[in-house]
């Protein structure tokens, strides 16, 4: 089976960074994606590691350390419009379908 | 138009009731998935089908059915809904290749009484 584990809630600062961790637990690895969902609205893609490291895409970056099953989203110059869910989700050794993590509530005040 | 469509966007049904939920794509994606979201449970994967002739349970498919019609349609059906029904439904697509990940529609409201 598959474990994933985010907090909960998040509050931060407008142009301030926020770091959102994931740990998992996996029967097989296959990559690791966090999507942004807004209240009501369909999650939209962020990012896939796959390999260790960080990728970076302009104010958004994640981590991946497969050997620790833990990942980070980080988000830079934080802007209001940040406010949302942020949805941690892997792949198992099947490579064929999502397994999510509860999603991680950020709030940002002015 | 939407990449991915689900109708109805907002449904209210009464225990006991038969109701369909419908989901289109126009990405000419072979994979299609049904989730539904739950406050501070996340997105849990119902059913899931890799083809026209392909239909695999998810974690919770208890209580529920689909139908993959085409490869642009894939339908999920509550027999006999009832008040734990009640969640906010999404279908999602994807190519075989998941570094894309998934697109996902604009979600159904579904509220069971």
């Amino acid at each position: 089976g598959q474990n994933i584990d985010q907090p909960t809630e998040m509050t931060a600062t407008e142009g301030a960074i926020v770091q959102i961790n994931c740990t998992y637990q996996t029967s097989g690895f296959n990559g690791l994606f966090w999507y942004q969902q807004h209240a009501g609205e369909a999650p939209t893609f962020l990012s896939y590691n796959v390999l260790d490291g960080l990728e970076e895409k302009g104010r958004f970056s994640s981590f991946l350390s497969r050997s620790k099953g833990y990942s980070y989203l980080l988000l830079k110059e934080l802007q209001m419009k940040d406010s949302a869910s942020y949805l941690c989700a892997v792949t198992g050794a099947a490579g064929n379908k999502l397994t999510f993590g509860g999603g991680t509530r950020v709030l940002v005040k002015p | 138009d939407a990449d991915v469509t689900q109708t109805p966007r907002n449904r209210i049904t009464k225990t006991g009731k038969r109701i369909m939920l419908e989901c289109s794509q126009t990405k000419g994606h072979d994979r299609m998935y049904w989730y539904r979201q739950d406050p501070g449970l996340g997105l849990r994967l119902i059913y899931y089908s890799f083809d026209v002739k392909d239909i695999n349970k998810g974690e919770i498919s208890d209580g529920y059915s689909v139908s993959r019609q085409a490869q642009a349609k894939f339908s999920l059906s509550l027999e006999s809904a009832i008040p734990n029904q009640t969640a906010l439904y999404f279908c999602a697509t994807s190519t075989g290749n998941l570094e894309g990940g998934y697109t996902f529609g604009s979600g159904t409201r579904l509220t069971v009484v």
